[in-house]
């Protein structure tokens, strides 16, 4: 059974980077052919899908973030990761890690992480 | 805000039966796009409940049932328990959106 966990800072200040690394355990990074997403539930509100990042490299970014957004895997760790520039309280979320089989849905998730944007 | 909508809140008595409903468009449900339906508990891992508008995964209990017509979908919860007390997701495709991997608005259940 595949499981997640993400880890990073919960606090980050205005206009610097949100850094988050999802560790995956119970499978290969590379095995398969995983989806490998992060998606975030802003204070009270529903959840948006971040990005995507292919086991194969290719990525597939929320064109509302792009601009600001890396999505890296590290097959060597067992891990991916989400960097997201410039951040501001509207950045203020729990960030998930999840992964699926299809891109269409999520298999596996981590329990999230969340990430304040303060001074 | 979300193409999809959900009631805010259901709620039940232990052992009952409560629907859960997800409204799409054309662009979404309508268009044949599958739904699939999330369970989030506080502090957890979010579990996918039903895939493919009507699959459930391996260990999820026959209670959760998901069904789609025309541009709707719903999640029923039968035998309704404690452990069931959550917010739960809808999620589709929306051919409209450049950002196509949509969330409904998220409904949560009180066992009473």
């Amino acid at each position: 059974q595949v499981q997640l966990q993400e880890s990073g800072p919960g606090l980050v200040k205005p206009s610097q980077t949100l850094s988050l690394t999802c560790t995956v355990s119970g499978g290969s990074i590379r095995s398969g052919a995983y989806y490998w997403n992060w998606i975030r539930q802003l204070p009270g509100k529903g959840l948006e899908w971040i990005g995507y990042i292919h086991y194969s490299g290719s990525t597939y970014y929320n064109p509302s973030l792009e601009s600001r957004l890396t999505i890296s895997v590290d097959t060597s760790k067992n891990q991916f990761s989400l960097k997201l520039s410039s951040v501001t309280a509207a950045d203020t979320a729990v960030y998930y890690c999840a992964g699926g089989l299809t891109p269409y849905y999520f298999d596996y998730w981590g329990q999230g992480t969340l990430v304040t944007v303060s001074s | 805000q979300s193409v999809l909508t959900q009631p805010p809140s259901v709620s039940g008595a232990p052992g009952q039966r409560v629907t859960i409903s997800c409204t799409g468009s054309s662009s979404n449900i309508g268009a044949g796009f599958d739904v699939h339906w999330y369970q989030l508990l506080p502090g957890t891992a979010p579990k996918l409940l039903i895939y493919g508008s009507n699959h459930r995964p391996s260990g999820v209990p026959d209670r959760f049932s998901g069904s789609k017509s025309g541009t709707s979908a719903s999640l029923a919860i039968t035998g309704l328990q404690a452990e069931d007390e959550a917010d739960y997701y809808c999620q589709s495709y929306d051919s409209n959106l450049s950002a196509p991997y949509v969330f409904g608005t998220g409904t949560k259940v009180t066992v009473l």
